[in-house]
């Protein structure tokens, strides 16, 4: 099946950047999510692309994508406290009868003063 | 629209007793999921469904654990009998169809303690 990789745990200072990283095996993606899980709550959408777009910026947020590499990325400008969570990668394809995300395990951001 | 909403929040129940996790989707939404997350596995698809009937339920680790979809609105999963192994976050998603969007909505999740 199709799979979706990320790093585990990220740590960074306060007002640093963040990037978090992420790779994916389906070459029909069509859409690309970053969502974000706060202690003790579900998973939020921060913010998604399509694929045949390069970048997408939201305010902190900078979504990359490079489709030849299959390989998205998610930086956060000006890492605050509150930026602390676990951030999930997912996609989902176009193409077959099934249209069912698939999420990778997660990386836990960590801000420290 | 109140988003997907889950019920219990929390349960903690004995090991052999009977657990019931309901599940009401975002109206409109034709695709419906339910999730496990442990620190172990992460997050693992137990079972879809698609306009109410169970397209791949690959996901179920054993026949303890059952799902149903009798109506558009509403879901279950269910977990009989329980073991303390089953413990974990339990989360219920919904999605548009195709055509409609492209965005997964999860519940804040039913956590799940056996003992």
């Amino acid at each position: 099946g199709e799979d979706v990789e990320q790093s585990l745990f990220l740590s960074v200072r306060e007002g640093d950047s963040s990037v978090i990283n992420c790779t994916y095996t389906d070459s029909s993606s069509t859409y690309l999510y970053w969502y974000k899980q706060e202690p003790g709550a579900g998973l939020q959408l921060l913010t998604y692309i399509f694929s045949n777009m390069d970048m997408k910026q939201d305010q902190r947020l900078t979504v990359l994508l490079n489709k030849k590499d299959k390989h998205l990325s998610l930086r956060i400008a000006d890492t605050q406290t509150g930026d602390s969570a676990i951030y999930f990668c997912a996609e989902i394809g176009a193409s077959g009868g099934s249209y069912i995300p698939t999420f990778g395990r997660g990386t836990s951001l960590i801000v420290h003063p | 629209d109140a988003g997907v909403i889950q019920s219990p929040r929390h349960e903690v129940t004995e090991m052999g007793q009977e657990v019931t996790l309901r599940c009401k989707p975002i109206s409109g939404h034709n695709s419906l999921f339910w999730y496990r997350q442990t620190m172990m596995r992460g997050l693992e698809l137990l079972i879809y469904f698609n306009n109410n009937v169970p397209i791949d339920d690959s996901g179920m680790p054993e026949d303890r654990f059952s799902a149903k979809m009798p109506n558009a609105s509403f879901s279950t999963l269910k977990i009989q009998p329980s073991e303390p192994r089953d413990s974990a976050v339990y989360f219920c998603a919904s999605l548009p169809a195709r055509e409609r969007g492209n965005t997964i909505y999860f519940g804040e999740g039913s956590w799940l303690t056996v003992v």
